[in-house]
C-alpha cells in the first residue's frame, strides 16, 4: 500500500535558523498537504500542492512538490520559537485516502 | 460553526471491553476519516468515508468497526479493546469543494488496562 516517509524523524536548531522536512511516497500523489501539531494538540492544515513542480510560500514557510509528484518539502527560514511542533505531510493517489507522514518533531532552541 | 466534535475527550477501558468513539461534523463535509496517534508517532489511518452509507479501510483497521449513517455522523466502534488499541483517536472532515483541507476534532485519549 501507499507509505509515506518524512525525514528528519527529529530537528533541533537554534533560533534564527532555517529548517527543512522532506516527505517521500511510495507512490504518485494527486495532491500534497502539509499539517502543523503543537504538542498535546491536533493537526491544522498549513497548506495544499497540486501542480507539479508548485512552489508556495506563507511568509517564512516554503513548500514545494515534486516535478514527479512523489516528493515534498516544507523549508522554514529564521525558526520562531512559534514554530515549535511537528510537520506532517500528508496526501493520496485518487482515491481521498488521504495518509499521512511520519513527521518531522522539530525543537527551537531561543 | 462547531466544526468537528469528539466525544469523550479521554476514556479509561479494560480489557475485552467494547465502546463507540463519536464524531460528529456541520460543515455538510461528504469526506470523514478516523486515524489513531500512538505517543511519539504519526497519524495511522483506521477508516475513511467518501459519503453517507460509504465507508472504507485505512491502513490499521484491524478491532474497529465504522458507519456512516448520515452526512453528519461517523462513529468508531472499538469490540473486545487490547492494550495495543491504547492512542489518541482524531476524527477529521473535509469536502471536495472546499479545496480538500482536513478539519479536525480534539481527539479522544483512549487506555486500555
Amino acid at each position: 500500500g501507499q507509505q509515506v516517509m518524512q525525514i528528519p524523524q527529529y530537528q533541533h536548531v537554534q533560533e534564527g535558523e532555517d529548517f527543512t522536512t522532506y516527505c517521500n511516497s511510495s507512490t504518485t500523489l494527486s495532491n500534497i498537504q502539509w499539517y502543523k501539531q503543537r504538542p498535546g494538540g491536533h493537526p491544522v492544515f498549513l497548506i495544499q500542492l497540486v501542480k507539479s513542480g508548485e512552489v508556495k510560500k506563507q511568509k517564512r514557510l516554503t513548500f514545494q512538490f515534486g516535478e514527479a509528484k512523489k516528493n515534498s518539502s516544507l523549508h522554514i527560514t529564521a525558526t520562531q520559537t512559534t514554530d515549535v511542533g511537528t510537520y506532517f505531510c500528508a496526501g493520496h493517489s485518487g482515491t481521498y485516502k488521504y495518509i499521512f507522514g511520519t513527521g518531522t518533531r522539530l525543537k527551537v532552541l531561543a | 460553526n462547531a466544526g468537528v466534535t469528539q466525544t469523550p475527550k479521554f476514556r479509561i477501558l479494560k480489557i475485552g471491553q467494547s465502546m463507540t468513539l463519536q464524531c460528529t461534523q456541520d460543515m455538510n463535509h461528504n469526506y470523514m476519516y478516523w486515524y489513531r496517534q500512538d505517543p511519539g508517532m504519526g497519524l495511522k489511518l483506521i477508516y475513511y468515508s467518501v459519503g453517507a452509507g460509504i465507508t472504507d479501510k485505512g491502513e490499521v483497521p484491524n478491532g474497529y468497526n465504522v458507519s456512516r449513517s448520515t452526512t453528519e455522523d461517523f462513529p468508531l466502534r472499538l469490540e473486545l479493546a487490547a492494550p495495543s488499541q491504547t492512542s489518541v483517536y482524531f476524527c477529521a472532515s473535509s469536502s471536495w469543494d472546499r479545496g480538500e483541507k482536513l478539519f479536525f476534532g480534539s481527539g479522544t485519549q483512549l487506555s486500555v488496562l
